[in-house]
């Protein structure tokens, strides 16, 4: 087992640009979350998943944000028409079944728009 | 969610114990106390989560309060490994970050 991991680690692209990260979470863990981080700031929630349920997302997931997890096991985020707001990192995190169990982090995706 | 405290940054000297506060007075019964680490550029890492009673691993030790509105994280032997930022949270459904308290151990 790897651990959690995100592609691409960084991105640059021109502000109107739609984007696409993928998370691939710790194998058989059923819940993933997406988080958002800005420089100076601790990773603020998004949205999370359960198995392929979206049960949760957060009022910073605007109509420009989507997020799937088509299968139950890997996920990704678009962001539509980028704005240079949008400039962070966003990480993804994985944990194992039902209620207060630990996140696992992945090292992040930075998106910079200009 | 309930909201957490901490001070913004703490130093400590390289193999001494590293004590990081967290007040959470709002807590409510059904609230854990997790702390997480993020060191430069990395995804958080788990350290260490409680309810009510004390825990301890292998990485730290967490003090719980008797009546849960405040939290200590102590690092037993600080290393320059530590630096961090160290966040203190309440989570029940999801996670939510406040700003953490950056740790900066001193050689």
């Amino acid at each position: 087992d790897t651990g959690v991991s995100q592609d691409p680690r960084h991105k640059i692209t021109k502000r109107g640009q739609n984007v696409t990260f993928r998370c691939d979470p710790i194998s058989e863990h059923n819940r993933l979350y997406w988080y958002r981080q800005t420089l100076g700031q601790g990773p603020e929630f998004l949205t999370y998943f359960q198995n392929e349920a979206q049960l949760e997302k957060s009022r910073l997931l605007s109509d420009r944000f989507s997020a799937e997890r088509p299968k139950g096991s890997f996920s990704t985020l678009e962001i539509q028409r980028t704005e240079q707001g949008d400039s962070a990192m966003y990480l993804c995190a994985s944990s194992a079944g039902q209620g207060v169990n630990e996140q696992f982090f992945g090292p992040g995706t930075r998106l910079t728009v200009l | 969610d309930a909201k957490t405290t901490q001070p913004p940054s703490m130093d400590c000297a390289e193999g001494r114990a590293a004590n990081l506060p967290c007040n959470h007075s709002t807590i409510s019964g059904n609230e854990y106390v997790y702390w997480y680490r993020q060191i430069h550029s990395q995804g958080p890492q788990y350290i260490i989560h409680g309810l009510k009673n004390n825990e301890t691993n292998e990485m730290a030790s967490l003090i719980i309060t008797e009546d849960r509105k405040s939290s200590t994280l102590i690092l037993p032997h600080a290393t320059l490994r530590d630096t961090a930022v160290y966040y203190c949270i309440l989570r029940y459904q999801k996670v939510t970050f406040g700003i953490g308290t950056k740790l900066q151990v001193i050689p």
